[in-house]
């Protein structure tokens, strides 16, 4: 079965440090990658998602991730993060069975 | 403004009774999606319908029902069947062509919690 990995449950940093979340998902077909976040006290909402072309794409609040095939990987990066980034990060994947499959969730907790 | 109502936000029952969560969508999609998330756990599928009067069974059924008997309209009821129901419900909706088919629309999500 598709599954997708996230490798980090709790992320501490201090502001304007960098980030990078990783995310790895299992299938060796097309797919489709997404990044939500989940604010505190807030709906899920996109981040970004990957369909195809250049691999590098950037989504909003500065957020941006690269689809690395050889790799399975879809890690999300930002180069420094700001305390309102404080948040749950979901990875996604879609591979075409008409499901969406999530990570576990990384919790970040941006100190100021 | 379009999006997708859940209700309640909050639900308290006790145990051996079924409930039922409600969620509606005004943003015309046709595929609708209930989650449940537990901490640590991310979010996992329960059932997903891609149009009015079909649906299918998600990674975690047991325990959960579904209707779709109107595009706008996925409701969803934890049975007493279910052995662990206290969590977080997530319902989402997507539409939009090839391009928006696969990204998700959510709710406010309903929290419920059984005695």
């Amino acid at each position: 079965a598709q599954s997708v990995s996230q490798h980090n449950h709790h992320v501490i940093l201090s502001e304007a440090a960098s980030l990078e979340l990783g995310c790895n998902y299992s299938y060796g077909g097309t797919v489709n990658l997404f990044w939500y976040v989940q604010y505190p006290g807030q709906h899920l909402q996109l981040l970004l998602k990957y369909f195809s072309g250049d691999p590098l794409v950037k989504g909003i609040k500065g957020f941006e991730a690269e689809f690395i095939k050889s790799k399975f990987s879809f890690n999300l990066r930002k180069p420094s993060v700001q305390w309102s980034d404080t948040a749950e990060y979901f990875c996604a994947a879609y591979t075409g069975f008409q499901k969406l499959v999530f990570g576990t969730g990384t919790r970040l907790l941006v100190s100021p | 403004d379009g999006g997708i109502t859940q209700s309640p936000k909050y639900l308290f029952r006790k145990e051996g009774q079924n409930v039922t969560l409600s969620c509606e969508q005004n943003l015309n999609h046709d595929a609708m999606y209930w989650y449940r998330q537990d901490p640590g756990q991310g979010l996992r599928l329960i059932y997903y319908s891609q149009i009015v009067n079909d649906f299918q069974k998600g990674d975690i059924a047991e325990g959960y029902s579904v209707s779709r008997e109107k595009k706008e309209s996925f409701p969803l009821t934890v049975t007493s069947a279910q052995k662990n129901p206290t969590a977080f419900y997530l319902c989402a909706s997507s539409g939009g062509g090839a391009a928006g088919a696969n990204v998700l629309t959510f709710g406010a999500g309903s929290r419920l919690t059984v005695l």
